[in-house]
């Protein structure tokens, strides 16, 4: 069985500029969480979708936001990129709104 | 703001040696999981403990969860070169905060064969 699936696994973008990342939960799965984790940093949390309504967020600006499709699939988008941005996107899946979570490899950004 | 520090933040020790981890916050989680992370790859459950006091094992690791929930430690015994990796615990919140982990620094396990 295909685990979290995450696009594009590296990207380098330059200040000011848009990236949107994207993931694929495990098949069945309802609920998707995204989280930053900045290098020697623990993950922290950006977002929570259950069932396509935002169930939480983080302490992150308005920058940053995110959706769920029907498909439970999830886009999460990052305007107006500063340095500081630069770091591993991990997105996470699990059955319900709340338990383990299952994380796919993540997508590192790099800010130019 | 819930916060966990883990400690050490980093241990290199040789194949066969004991060792422990530690999670420490003040505040009080409604569960608390242990994660390994390699490098290149996203973080992957090792545990979930939920009751104050819990002791769990799974194999030569063993997890133990504080009897107040705000602390846990995770006990390797002797050390294999497969367990080196960061080993991150994160707790979830009470209430209507449960979705949502908070993770520690973490701490990076290297045992040298």
């Amino acid at each position: 069985d295909a685990g979290v699936t995450q696009s594009p696994t590296h990207l380098i973008k330059t200040r000011g500029q848009h990236v949107t990342l994207r993931c694929s939960p495990i098949s069945g799965h309802k609920s998707v969480s995204w989280y930053q984790q900045v290098l020697g940093q623990g993950p922290q949390f950006i977002f929570q979708y259950y069932e396509k309504e935002e169930r939480g967020r983080g302490n992150f600006p308005d920058r940053f936001s995110a959706r769920q499709f029907p498909n439970y699939s999830s886009e999460l988008n990052v305007n107006a990129l500063l340095l500081g941005d630069s770091a591993l996107y991990l997105c996470a899946s699990s059955p319900q709104a709340t338990g383990e979570l299952f994380f796919g490899e993540g997508s590192r950004l790099t800010v130019l | 703001t819930q916060l966990l520090e883990q400690s050490p933040q980093f241990l290199s020790i040789q194949e066969g040696e004991n060792l422990t981890v530690y999670c420490n916050s003040s505040s009080v989680f409604s569960s608390l999981q242990w994660y390994r992370q390699e490098p290149g790859e996203g973080p992957v459950l090792l545990v979930t403990v939920v009751t104050g006091g819990e002791v769990k094992k799974l194999k030569r690791l063993t997890f133990q969860f504080g009897d107040a929930r705000k602390d846990s430690s995770l006990h390797i015994t002797a050390a294999q070169p497969g367990d080196t990796g960061l080993y991150l615990c994160a707790g979830a919140g009470s209430g209507g905060s449960n979705y949502k982990l908070t993770f520690g620094k973490g701490t990076l396990l290297t045992v040298n064969p």
